[in-house]
């Protein structure tokens, strides 16, 4: 089972860049959603989704867009980099039932330059 | 806004001490509340969820409790060992229609031979 799949694991941009973050589940979990984690600032939700053409906007969805067109995929695209970005981006999936745990891939490791 | 906060950021023990990691939060309007765990460069791994209704949830050496109403989990790890080195971080689930998770900003542990 591979679970939640984050590609590329590392990436370099340019400010101004556009690039897209692949995330895709194997595991059929109606919930995906899209966290960036900053030293000293913890873990925080950037854009979610409960199901195929649902999406919505977590704490810090500024500058991000996400889609959701098949239950196994959730990209997040950043439109414009800056370097307010730079940043470890992480992808998590769980059943719809608030009752299960999150799974989360191993990361997008993203600088701005 | 919920706030959660993880004490100490930082716990250096030798091997074969039992120890406890806190985790508080500012409101307790929570669903669930999970348990995580980090290695260096590597995606977050579930360790336990105590649901709202729980006092507590074990899993091997270790043992989760929940007290909601004064806002306190702690995580006790018994007999730790080196390859328990890791971040723990914990967080809560809200009662909203997102049921966003809130992040603390984590507990780094060193478990020394």
């Amino acid at each position: 089972n591979a679970g939640v799949t984050q590609t590329p694991k590392f990436q370099v941009l340019k400010t101004g860049q556009s690039m897209t973050l692949q995330c895709a589940q194997d595991m059929n979990h109606e919930y995906m959603s899209w966290y960036r984690q900053d030293p000293g600032m913890g873990l925080r939700l950037i854009h979610y989704s409960v199901g195929a053409g649902i999406t919505d906007q977590g704490e810090v969805p500024n500058g991000y867009n996400v889609s959701r067109s098949t239950t196994e995929d959730f990209p997040l695209r950043l439109l414009s980099a800056a370097p307010s970005q730079t940043s470890v981006y992480f992808c998590a999936s769980r059943p719809l039932a608030s009752n299960q745990p999150q799974h989360f891939g191993d990361g997008t490791r993203l600088s701005i330059l | 806004k919920q706030e959660v906060t993880q004490i100490p950021a930082a716990l250096s023990v030798p091997e074969g001490e039992n120890l406890v990691l806190n985790c508080s939060f500012t409101d307790s309007a929570i669903y669930n509340l999970q348990w995580f765990r980090q290695d260096p460069g590597k995606g977050l791994t579930s360790l336990l969820l105590i649901q709202s209704s729980q006092r507590e949830q074990t899993s091997g050496r270790l043992n989760a409790s929940l007290d909601k109403s004064s806002g306190r989990s702690t995580l006790y790890i018994a007999a730790s060992q080196p390859g328990d080195s890791a971040t723990y971080l914990c967080a809560v689930r809200h009662n909203n229609a997102g049921n966003m998770l809130t992040f603390g900003g984590g507990t780094r542990l060193m478990v020394k031979p």
